[in-house]
């Protein structure tokens, strides 16, 4: 168990819904990322949070969105869905950088979504 | 940019067979340097890591060696089970050009399957 949990593990939806996904990172981990793994584009970084500000951006498409609270909890939004965003989306967390453990990354069970 | 590259599967062996899944990797600054493995129909684990040049890490009877002269992180197993039948992904951790934040560069995975 990595500490790192996600909820929904899956979700079946139909093209045009909306769908947030939920992340809470382990205890005490301020950096949240959110990746996304399908069989043709393998493992995507999609967006990364630190304390609550977005810190990184990766392949996101503007139909998705993301957020960190001030409880750090972290949610992944993802609107107009499509056929081709069924996928698995992880949640990853890791600590402060600067600290011993800053430089690990730990992921979630994932989220799998279907699209029908 | 930083880069991973990791051998191409799928690998199959027999039950006891040795193990080696190569990786390489292309970065700017002094990476930390991980393998993750995911089980079928699972979430990404941390396998092992390794932080700076010669570290090995080593986890349920696998090694990787952290060799900066040949960027290389090869996966080794002295004996593999079928219970080690997983897609292992090679991985690098860097600070980013703004250097407060880690970024995580991942290999495209390697499918091992061990047969009994």
């Amino acid at each position: 168990d990595s500490g790192v949990t996600q909820t929904p593990k899956h979700l079946i939806t139909a093209t045009g819904q909306r769908v947030t996904l939920r992340c809470s990172p382990r205890s005490g981990d301020l950096s949240v990322y959110w990746y996304q793994q399908s069989l043709d584009q393998g493992l995507q970084f999609l967006i990364q949070y630190y304390n609550g500000e977005e810190r990184a951006k990766g392949n996101i498409l503007e139909r998705f969105s993301a957020q960190q609270f001030p409880d750090l909890h972290s949610e992944l939004n993802l609107s107009s869905l499509e056929l081709g965003d069924s996928a698995l989306y992880f949640c990853a967390s890791s600590a402060r950088p600067g600290t011993g453990a800053g430089n690990t990354i730990y992921f979630g069970e994932g989220s799998w979504l279907t699209v029908v | 940019g930083n880069s991973v590259t990791q051998m191409e599967g799928p690998v199959t062996l027999s039950e006891e067979a040795f193990l080696t899944i190569n990786c390489t990797y292309t970065a700017t600054g002094y990476p930390s340097l991980f393998w993750y493995v995911q089980y079928p129909g699972e979430g990404l684990q941390l396998l092992l890591k390794a932080t700076k040049a010669d570290d090995k890490g080593s986890n349920k009877g696998f090694e990787a060696t952290y060799r900066k002269e040949t960027t290389s992180f090869h996966l080794e197993k002295g004996s593999v089970q079928v219970s080690d039948s997983a897609v292992y992904f090679c991985a690098l951790s860097d600070r980013d050009s703004g250097g407060s934040n880690y970024k995580l560069t991942f290999g495209k995975g390697t499918l091992l399957t061990v047969n009994p």
